[in-house]
């Protein structure tokens, strides 16, 4: 059981916009820790592709982005495209946790 | 560029030992923290233990406390995983990962993986 929950999966067709949300606690996002989001293709490592919830680093797209509110965070994806199916993860600092990292159970993108 | 090269891993019997190694380059590990995430086959990731950068300071998840150790080696560039006592719900891919002050402490570079079983 993650700390941070995520759906299993969203689907879209390609051009559309899909939403995958994290929900998290007192002791973390509602804390006021950032929240940092992860993509990783099949058999590859993760890749960071927002940090802070909301900055994108350098190379991703700005259909990629992100953002936090009390104890949930979003990452939206708009213009869908066939090469984004991949698992996304979300990850922040759990206070309550001494010195945890502590990250969602990983959303399934399908595109349809 | 930054690049982090993981290995170590293979097929351990329950209760034995296996260590793992991060060669890193493009960085230096006395102003990085660095931190070793793992995932099960088809699970989330899940952090497991870091080291800090300038004075390091190690902080473990709770189930891994008293039979992991993380260490660095800053003359040879690498960052290391003792695992011992390993249990099979420590069989996971483990990634050595580095954590970005600059970015609000995102892991911002990631080696490629090692796996881990544990079987008898």
């Amino acid at each position: 059981q993650s700390v941070l929950t995520q759906p299993p999966s969203v689907s879209g067709a390609p051009g559309q916009r899909v939403t995958i949300s994290c929900t998290g606690r007192t002791s973390n996002l509602g804390a006021g820790f950032d929240v940092h989001w992860y993509q990783q293709l099949p058999g590859k490592a993760p890749k960071l592709l927002i940090y802070g919830s909301k900055n994108r680093p350098s190379g991703v797209p700005d259909r990629f982005s992100g953002s936090k509110s009390g104890t949930s965070a979003s990452l939206v994806i708009t213009g869908l495209q066939a090469e984004d199916e991949a698992v996304y993860s979300c990850q922040s600092y759990d206070g309550a946790l001494n010195g945890n990292w502590v990250f969602g159970g990983g959303t399934k993108l399908i595109v349809l | 560029d930054v690049q982090l090269v993981d290995a170590g891993g293979g097929l351990v019997r329950p209760g034995g030992s296996r260590t793992l190694s991060c060669v890193v380059s493009g960085f230096s590990l006395n102003s990085s923290r660095m931190s070793w995430v793992r995932q099960a086959p088809g699970k989330g990731l899940e952090w497991v233990a870091c080291i800090s950068g300038s004075r390091g300071y190690m902080y473990y998840t709770e189930s891994v406390k008293g039979r992991f150790t993380i260490s660095r080696d800053s003359a040879k560039n690498s960052v290391s995983l003792h695992m011992s006592s390993l249990r099979a719900e420590d069989s996971a891919t483990y990634f050595c990962v580095r954590e970005n002050a600059t970015a609000h402490g995102s892991f911002d570079a990631w080696g490629q993986g090692t796996t881990v079983t544990v079987s008898s």
